[in-house]
This record gives C-alpha cells, sequence and structure tokens, in this order.
C-alpha cells in the first residue's frame, strides 16, 4: 500500500474550515483515499473516500489532486467536537484481493478546534 | 450509525489469566478486523477474517488468537495474559460484496494486565 505523509498538528478556530493536507506521492492507479478519524478513547470513524474525483458527504469534502499524489480533507465548519485525529490512508479497494480492508493507520494528524 | 459492539469496555487482569474480548455487529458482514493500539500510537492489524471459519494473522505479531464460527461474532482470546499485553484492543467489520467499503469500528476494548 502507498505511504501517506501529513503533518502531526494542526490547530482551528470553531467556525472556520479545517483544511488537513495529506502527501500519498506513491499512490498506485487502483489505490482510494480513505479519510477516518480518531476521538480520544473511542475507535475511528469513517469520515469519506474517493479515487480522483472530488467527493462531498455531510461530514466533510475531499480534494484529490489531478495527478492524485495528495489531497486535502475539508471540514467546512469545524466545531469543537471535531477534535480528533485524523487519518488519511491509501488502500486497493479490489474486493477479491487479500490486501482489501487490511487498512494501514499512521500517526495521523492532530486536529484541534478551539473557541 | 455502525452497529458494532465490544465488550467489556474496560478490563483489568492479573498475569497469566485467560481472557476472551468480545465483538459482534449485526450488519451481516462478512470481514471483521482486530487490531491493537498503544496509547498515543498508531492502530496495528493483527487479525481479520474475510468470512465463517477464515481467519488471518494480521500485520503485527500477536500471542492472541482468534475464531469466527458465526458471521457476526469475531471473539479475541489471550491464553495467558502477560504486562505486554496491556493495550485497547478494536474490533471492525466491513462488507465484502462492495468495493471500498469503509471499516467500521467499535469502542474498544482497554486492557490492563498487572
Amino acid at each position: 500500500d502507498a505511504k501517506t505523509t501529513q503533518p502531526p498538528s494542526m490547530d482551528c478556530a470553531e467556525g472556520r474550515a479545517a483544511n488537513l493536507p495529506c502527501n500519498h506521492s506513491t499512490i498506485s492507479g487502483n489505490e482510494y483515499v480513505y479519510w477516518y478519524r480518531q476521538i480520544h478513547s473511542q475507535g475511528p470513524q469513517y469520515i469519506i473516500h474517493g479515487l480522483k474525483n472530488n467527493e462531498t458527504n455531510e461530514m466533510a469534502s475531499l480534494i484529490i489532486t489531478e495527478d492524485r499524489k495528495s489531497s486535502t480533507l475539508i471540514l467546512p465548519h469545524a466545531t469543537l467536537r471535531d477534535t480528533a485525529v485524523y487519518y488519511c490512508i491509501v488502500s486497493p479497494a479490489n474486493a477479491g484481493g487479500t490486501s482489501y480492508g487490511k487498512l494501514t493507520f499512521g500517526q495521523g494528524t492532530i486536529l484541534t478546534v478551539h473557541p | 450509525e455502525a452497529d458494532i459492539y465490544q465488550t467489556p469496555r474496560y478490563l483489568v487482569i492479573g498475569t497469566g489469566k485467560k481472557i476472551t474480548l468480545e465483538c459482534s455487529q449485526t450488519m451481516g458482514h462478512d470481514k471483521m478486523y482486530w487490531y491493537q493500539q498503544d496509547p498515543g500510537m498508531e492502530l496495528h492489524l493483527i487479525h481479520y477474517s474475510y468470512g465463517v471459519n477464515s481467519t488471518e494473522k494480521g500485520d503485527l505479531s500477536s500471542e492472541s488468537t482468534v475464531s469466527r464460527i458465526r458471521t457476526e461474532h469475531f471473539p479475541l482470546t489471550l491464553e495467558s495474559a502477560r504486562p505486554s499485553h496491556t493495550s485497547q484492543y478494536l474490533c471492525a467489520s466491513s462488507e465484502s460484496g462492495r468495493a471500498n467499503s469503509p471499516l467500521h469500528f467499535g469502542n474498544g476494548t482497554r486492557l490492563t494486565v498487572t
């Protein structure tokens, strides 16, 4: 699986947009970009994923560069409850492959939302 | 909202005890996983299953064992607990029929071996 690089920590003011970058310069053509977050003492929570097109759901937006070597997770209006560790992961999506679903979580980005 | 449950939430036991951490999901997912996470550290995959009677070891070596007799149940067992097993254990599941199906995690079992 491709390795990802994320900043170790970021701050964001409540109500502002939080933009979390992720570098995945060795991503392969069949690998998706997934974002999860983990709030202290809880299990990780799925946020969003994408292949090459930008994606949006009720939680966030995912912007993937045209060359797919980097992406940005956007929380449009951050709240204090968005304070968490955010993980960017790339993984094949082949349902028949043995690596499917075996996500490798790195160190992630600690996002702190302050009042 | 994901329906995956782990019990107990917290467990403190003495060295040498046998323990089983329970994980159940009501979503009918074929694929289930166990991750181990030390405080402030990365998650490491220790076991996974692609369906009933299927179990595989993950990327991180673990002295634990798992079983998958029923689709909804994926317990993890430590035959003889040691202080080095102190950690958080996270169970997850995902659909098998749909490509790029996300993982749904339980809230974990925080194990302390004294």
